[in-house]
């Protein structure tokens, strides 16, 4: 069964503090690894990687994909209140000669971010 | 990129009660559709995909159906709701390996 894990479960931080999220997983077939923030509604996507060592940025977030230890991690520097949301990791397989590919979702990371 | 529309955003229901959620996607064809179901803010658990119309496979048994009449219309039922039914419901679609994107969810509460 594919396994996705991330951790910690909760994360308390104040303004201007680094934050490391983890992701490690165990899925047949791995395709991709995406992170999603979430806020009141629904996940809005932030990155999806799919080859080991190379990074992804946007502004102050940052991922990068390890395939070899199956692991991920997000990185947040100098955080803002408006960083306060549900971090979500979600891995992809495919199936063999189909389109579909299942997303396995970790149980999320609740941040949450102090003036 | 595409769009994902969901209503109702919110629905109070009573147990045994029938249910009714739709969601439509616009700005892309033959998409992936599924139904995600997020419990107290936490990870999503699939429970139902379509590669196409009439195509659902349901990941996990429970007391809710899916359908998809159209290419982008996806639909998910049930005719005797139960209290564990409540939740937060999330439709997404994406094309092959892309990314998937959400629609704006559905907060169920089944009283």
């Amino acid at each position: 069964e594919d396994k996705v894990v991330q951790s910690p479960l909760s994360l308390v931080v104040h303004e201007g503090d680094t934050v490391t999220l983890n992701c490690s997983y165990e899925v047949t077939n791995f395709r991709s690894l995406l992170w999603y923030k979430q806020e009141k509604k629904a996940p809005t996507f932030l990155f999806m990687l799919t080859s080991s060592g190379i990074e992804k940025k946007s502004g102050r977030l940052s991922s990068i994909l390890d395939k070899k230890e199956l692991f991920s991690i997000l990185n947040i520097t100098a955080t803002q209140t408006g960083d306060s949301a549900i971090y979500l990791c979600a891995v992809r397989n495919i199936r063999g000669g189909t389109s579909y590919g299942k997303l396995t979702f970790g149980q999320g990371t609740i941040l949450t971010v102090h003036p | 990129s595409q769009t994902i529309h969901q209503w109702p955003a919110t629905l109070v229901q009573p147990v045994g009660s029938p249910l009714s959620l739709e969601c439509t996607v616009e700005g892309t064809s033959n998409p992936n559709l599924y139904w995600y179901r997020q419990a107290a803010g936490r990870g999503l658990q699939l429970l139902f995909y379509s590669v196409g119309i009439g195509q659902i496979s349901s990941e996990v048994p429970q007391n809710l159906s899916a359908s998809r009449p159209q290419d982008r219309q996806f639909i998910l039922s049930s005719k005797k709701l139960l209290l564990s039914d409540s939740g937060f419901y999330l439709c997404a679609g994406d094309r092959a390996s892309y990314e998937q994107y959400f629609g704006p969810g559905t907060r169920l509460t089944v009283t």
